[in-house]
């Protein structure tokens, strides 16, 4: 039982370059999540799937895009990465009944 | 606005005491409460969640409460060990709306 896969694990960009965050899970869950984790900060909401087809903007979604590919699969794209995202970015998925969340074990990424 | 708040920011104890993390939240209409831990360095791991129609629930030496009327959840480790080490993050689910709102952490240092 995987959960939730997160790839890459690490990467190291320069300024406006672009990259898709791969997030796959394999625990039927209808909603998925993307967050980023920055020092002193916590963690915040970039966007989110409720279900297949759909997404919404988060706290932080300025600078990104997202694609809710299937159930199974939500992938988060930089299109011109900037110094400010770098960050540690965490994919989650949801149990819709009973609510409890699933995290990857995440992607640090470095813009330079 | 929702704003979970976790006291204290950081604590050390000896090994083999019993303690006890607090979390405040500010609107009781949540879904469920989670409680998390995050290694340095890795994702979180899920330890314990409970629906807002409990008022606890128990792993191992792990006991985490819930009073929703008073917007208040405990985390309670029996025994501590060091490798209890790690930051622990409270979060919510506001009913009806599947986003987390996560705490501000306590990170815990049992010393051996």
């Amino acid at each position: 039982n995987a959960g939730v896969t997160q790839t890459p694990k690490f990467q190291v960009l320069k300024t406006g370059q672009s990259m898709t965050l791969q997030c796959a899970q394999d625990m039927n869950h209808n909603s998925m999540y993307w967050y980023r984790q920055d020092p002193g900060m916590g963690l915040r909401l970039i966007y989110y799937s409720a279900s297949e087809g759909t997404t919404d903007k988060g706290e932080v979604p300025n600078g990104y895009n997202v694609s809710r590919l299937n159930k199974r699969e939500f992938s988060l794209r930089l299109e011109s990465a900037a110094p400010s995202q770098t960050s540690v970015y965490f994919c989650a998925s949801s149990d819709r009944d009973r609510g409890g969340y699933t995290f990857g074990s995440g992607t640090r990424l470095t813009v330079v | 606005k929702q704003e979970v708040t976790q006291i204290p920011a950081a604590l050390s104890v000896p090994e083999g005491e019993n303690l006890v993390l607090n979390c405040s939240f500010t609107d009781s209409a949540i879904y469920n409460l989670q409680w998390f831990r995050q290694d340095p360095g890795k994702g979180l791991t899920s330890l314990l969640l409970i629906q807002s129609s409990q008022r606890e629930q128990t792993s191992g030496r792990l006991n985490a409460s819930l009073d929703k009327s008073s917007g208040r959840s405990t985390l309670y480790i029996a025994a501590s060990q060091p490798g209890d080490s790690a930051t622990y993050l409270c979060a919510v689910v506001r009913g009806g709306n599947e986003k987390l709102t996560f705490g501000t952490g306590t990170r815990l240092t049992i010393i051996p």
